[in-house]
């Protein structure tokens, strides 16, 4: 296991169009996190995973962006009617928990740079 | 004001210069996080305390709950650490269990 990948690695799209990133945590991690970056800015969350429950998503996460985790594994987020201010990096970070501990070292993807025109 | 803050926000160095790099936070953590970003984006976790000091290699870490309070030093410091340093706390309280707060981070550029 190579560590979390994310693909792709860049996007560039037109306003309104449609996009989908996917994340490949390490595998025996059940937690999973997305987060943007905007440039000089520091990560901002948006939402994570346990196993394949959402639970939670940040006020950030507006309803053109969509989530999901479905066999607990891989995730992918998907940005409908892409707008320019959604041009950002898109990263992944994943961690193990186990016993509701907070503990475990949080290891985050390279990012897929999103840029919208 | 940002709940976690870093200073300074960039910081210029001479090769084999000790490094410091500054974090506050105001808010009640159960784990701070000290995280290095290299251009084009992928982020390395260096550091997870919630009390005391770590090392590793050239880099130390400690943490002053007290204070709500965090340092990373650099000894000896290489071109190869010149990346963006990103604080990162982890509440203790408000019910939110994946939400890190992220500093803004400090730019750090080491010139031979």
């Amino acid at each position: 296991d190579t560590g979390v990948s994310q693909d792709p690695r860049h996007k560039i799209t037109k306003r309104g169009q449609n996009v989908t990133f996917r994340c490949d945590p390490i595998s025996e991690h059940n937690r999973l996190y997305w987060y943007r970056q905007t440039l000089g800015q520091g990560p901002e969350f948006l939402t994570y995973f346990q196993n394949e429950a959402q639970l939670e998503k940040s006020r950030l996460l507006s309803d053109r962006f969509s989530a999901e985790r479905p066999k607990g594994s891989f995730s992918t987020l998907e940005i409908q009617r892409t707008e320019q201010g959604d041009s950002a990096m898109y990263l992944c970070a994943s961690r193990r928990i186990t016993g509701g501990a907070n503990t475990g070292e949080l290891f985050f993807g390279e990012g897929s740079r999103l840029t919208v025109l | 004001k940002n709940e976690v803050e870093q200073s300074p926000q960039n910081l210029t160095a001479q090769e084999g210069e000790f490094i410091t790099i500054n974090c506050s936070y105001s808010v009640g953590i159960s784990a701070l996080h000290w995280l290095q970003q290299h251009p084009g984006g992928g982020i390395v976790s260096l550091f997870m305390l919630s009390s005391g000091k770590k090392k590793h290699g050239r880099l130390i870490a400690t943490i002053n709950i007290q204070e709500k309070h965090s340092s990373l030093h650099i000894t000896a410091s290489h071109p190869r650490d010149s990346a963006v340093y990103i604080c990162a706390v982890r509440s203790r309280y408000g019910g939110s269990q994946g939400n890190l707060i992220f500093g803004k981070g400090t730019k750090l550029s080491v010139k031979p």
